[in-house]
């Protein structure tokens, strides 16, 4: 399975502020997406990183608030705009190899205080 | 670390044993499952898919039985060790509002706690 990485791998950010993480790839993939995972609970989908075009949003989640990159087959950066304490989150990028199997990165554990 | 299973229903079983996760599943339409080992401070890990068209599948260990008439999803684990206890999740591949393929539904997650 591809190798993903994440950064950072964590961070401590004040409520206002923006952080950009970063997903990279050991391999061309065509599908990569964004899920947020909040303390104690299941993960939630929040886009589709689209190669060459905008990313596909799913309901709850905007591109003010997040907006993605995906600037090659192999990369991918999503913002966290204007940060609540709500926003308290870990952030997972993933990939899909062959027909459906999707692979997760390490998460980026972000608080916001 | 922040332990992800802290909300979640919790399963505790005897080292050795085998273990039964169960998921139930909403959309009829999803077509693909997959279930997801995540370790304390870790990523999902996937363990095992099954297609729709398909009641049963096994790995190393691990068996996954998908029932379609009532949409339920179960993950078995033969001799349990203690390298098994995490957060096991289910996920769907279904329909999305927003039409972005292969995006998945994790459903809510079970603790598996295994005692020496």
């Amino acid at each position: 399975s591809a190798v993903i990485s994440q950064k950072p791998s964590r961070d401590i950010c004040q409520r206002g502020t923006s952080l950009t993480i970063q997903c990279q790839v050991d391999s061309q993939v065509t599908m990569m997406f964004w899920y947020r995972q909040q303390p104690g609970q299941s993960l939630t989908l929040i886009a589709t990183a689209n190669q060459g075009s905008e990313a596909t949003y799913e309901s709850g989640f905007v591109i003010d608030k997040f907006p993605i990159s995906r600037p090659n087959l192999t990369f991918s950066t999503l913002t966290v705009s204007n940060m609540s304490p709500e926003d308290s989150s870990i952030y997972l990028c993933s990939v899909t190899q062959g027909a459906h199997e999707q692979y997760f990165g390490p998460g980026t554990r972000l608080t916001v205080t | 670390g922040e332990s992800v299973g802290l909300h979640l229903p919790t399963l505790s079983v005897q080292e050795g044993d085998n273990s039964i996760i169960n998921c139930a599943y909403s959309n009829s339409a999803s077509d693909y499952f997959i279930w997801y080992k995540q370790e304390s401070g870790k990523g999902p890990q996937f363990i095992i898919d099954i297609r729709s068209n398909m009641d049963k599948r096994q790995g190393q260990r691990v068996t996954v039985l998908l029932n379609k008439t009532v949409k339920h999803l179960s993950l078995q684990i033969a001799a349990t060790q203690p390298g098994d206890s995490a957060v096991y999740f289910c996920a769907e591949n279904a329909q999305r509002t927003g039409g972005g393929a292969d995006g998945l539904t994790f459903g809510k997650g079970t603790h598996l706690i295994i005692q020496p």
